[in-house]
């Protein structure tokens, strides 16, 4: 099993670039959820799923929007990329609502410039 | 306030210290608690889990005091590969198990 895989690993844009990032897990898990890390800041929650098809907004969504039309992936994007937008992007994901324990992928360092 | 709190470190210690991490919560309501640990330029890893009655895994004890909202990890006999940032973690239950990450304590452990 890959776990949970993310593409791609390293992105430069420019501010006003669209983009999308990929987050694929093998695991069959129900919720998958996307973070961005920043310096001084703990992981902040962008977006989650609880299922195929379903999406939900977190603590900083503006900005982005996302997508669950696979149950094994989950799609973020960015219509216009701004410079607040530069940070380390991690995908999780966990078998179901009665579990706690998240299982995240390895991470897309994003800069716009 | 930050809703998980943490003193960001570093902790220098050599190898075979013992050094502690404190952690402390705000909303009282949190359900599940966690340590997390992120290597550089890595993802988080699920550490250990922490319970009411304290839990040991080897080397690494963590307490949990409800009462005061506080969580710790005692790492014994510090290992040259226990250098990583350790993130403490509490889970809400919001409907989806929310995860409130706190920002790190970072370790280095030298020779």
């Amino acid at each position: 099993n890959a776990g949970v895989t993310q593409t791609p690993k390293f992105r430069v844009l420019k501010t006003g670039q669209s983009m999308t990032l990929l987050c694929a897990q093998d695991m069959n898990h129900e919720y998958m959820y996307w973070y961005r890390q920043d310096p001084g800041m703990g992981l902040r929650l962008i977006h989650y799923s609880v299922g195929e098809g379903t999406t939900a907004k977190g603590e900083v969504p503006d900005g982005y929007n996302v997508s669950r039309l696979k149950k094994q992936n989950f799609l973020l994007g960015l219509e216009s990329a701004a410079p607040s937008q530069t940070s380390v992007y991690f995908c999780a994901s966990k078998p179901g609502q009665e579990y706690y324990e998240q299982y995240f992928g390895p991470g897309t360092r994003l800069t716009v410039t | 306030r930050k809703e998980v709190e943490q003193d960001p470190g570093p902790f220098n210690v050599p190898e075979g210290a013992t050094v502690a991490f404190n952690c402390t919560y705000s909303n009282s309501a949190s359900q599940s608690f966690f340590w997390y640990r992120q290597d550089c330029r890595k993802e988080p890893k699920l550490l250990m889990s922490v319970y009411s009655s304290g839990n040991e895994d080897g080397r690494f004890t963590a307490q949990l005091n409800r009462a005061s909202q506080y969580i710790s990890l005692l790492i014994r006999d510090s290992k040259l590969s226990d250098s990583a940032t350790y993130l403490c973690v509490v889970g809400l239950n919001t409907g989806f198990q929310k995860l409130v990450f706190g920002t790190g304590t970072r370790l280095l452990v030298s020779p």
